[in-house]
């Protein structure tokens, strides 16, 4: 079956630095992946899509990565402040293209001034 | 950008009723809509699609006579938890997908946290 995994343990970084995560799939070549920022008690809010035709994403301090073959995304954000505290799910649709999202666990964030 | 809300953001209620949660999309139409679950320190499971128009389909494992789901119109979509039980306390998260954006965009409502006594 398909299987998403994130780093379940909490990052813990300065103010400043680069924060980077993780999300690696296995038994699947999905058209796309997402990354969602979710605040505790709140819905995932949307961040970014890549394609699998894409290696890389930008938006504004944020910056995805998709390796197909290493079937790993990293999610990156740049010059991170607290307010970037919150937890990052990666989410794949494994239904080909009828937007049935699968969820990592999620990594918990914690930007510390 | 496009905004989904829930109501109600959280309930409390006796074992054995049951529960409607309605979620809308306010400035688009949603032809499709999904309904997640997510318990603590866990991610967000898919429990069922709403189609309007349609009946729901549904994942492995839920049951469809205990998750009523109705999608009566384009902007809203319901979820009836009917003879709640404790273990049915969780956080119900729905999501639109804007039948005029980008096929791949879902928008998030705020989510119910559900809790069964």
């Amino acid at each position: 079956s398909q299987k998403i995994e994130q780093n379940s343990e909490a990052l813990n970084i300065q103010e400043g630095k680069t924060a980077t995560l993780t999300c690696n799939y296995t038994n699947y070549s999905p058209a796309y992946l997402q990354w969602y920022r979710q605040d505790p008690g709140r819905g995932p809010v949307f961040l970014l899509l890549i394609r699998e035709n894409e290696k890389e994403k930008r938006k504004e301090r944020l910056k995805v990565t998709f390796d197909t073959t290493l079937k790993q995304s990293l999610f990156h954000i740049t010059a991170s402040q607290p307010a970037d505290s919150a937890t990052y799910l990666c989410a794949l649709d494994f239904s080909g293209g009828y937007n049935k999202l699968i969820f990592g666990a999620g990594t918990r964030l914690a930007v510390h001034p | 950008g496009a905004v989904v809300s829930q109501h109600p953001s959280r309930v409390i209620c006796k074992s054995g009723t049951s529960v409607k949660i309605e979620c809308r999309s306010l400035d688009f139409q949603a032809t499709t809509m999904f309904w997640y679950r997510q318990f603590p320190k866990q991610s967000l499971m898919l429990m069922a699609t709403s189609n309007e128009g349609s009946k729901a389909t549904y994942e492995q494992g839920v049951e469809k006579d205990k998750f009523l789901i109705n999608h009566a119109s384009l902007t809203l979509s319901t979820l009836t938890v009917t003879s709640a039980h404790p273990e049915d306390s969780s956080f119900y998260i729905c999501s639109a997908r804007d039948f005029g954006g980008t096929q791949e965009t879902q928008y998030f409502g705020p989510g119910t946290r559900l809790l069964v006594l």
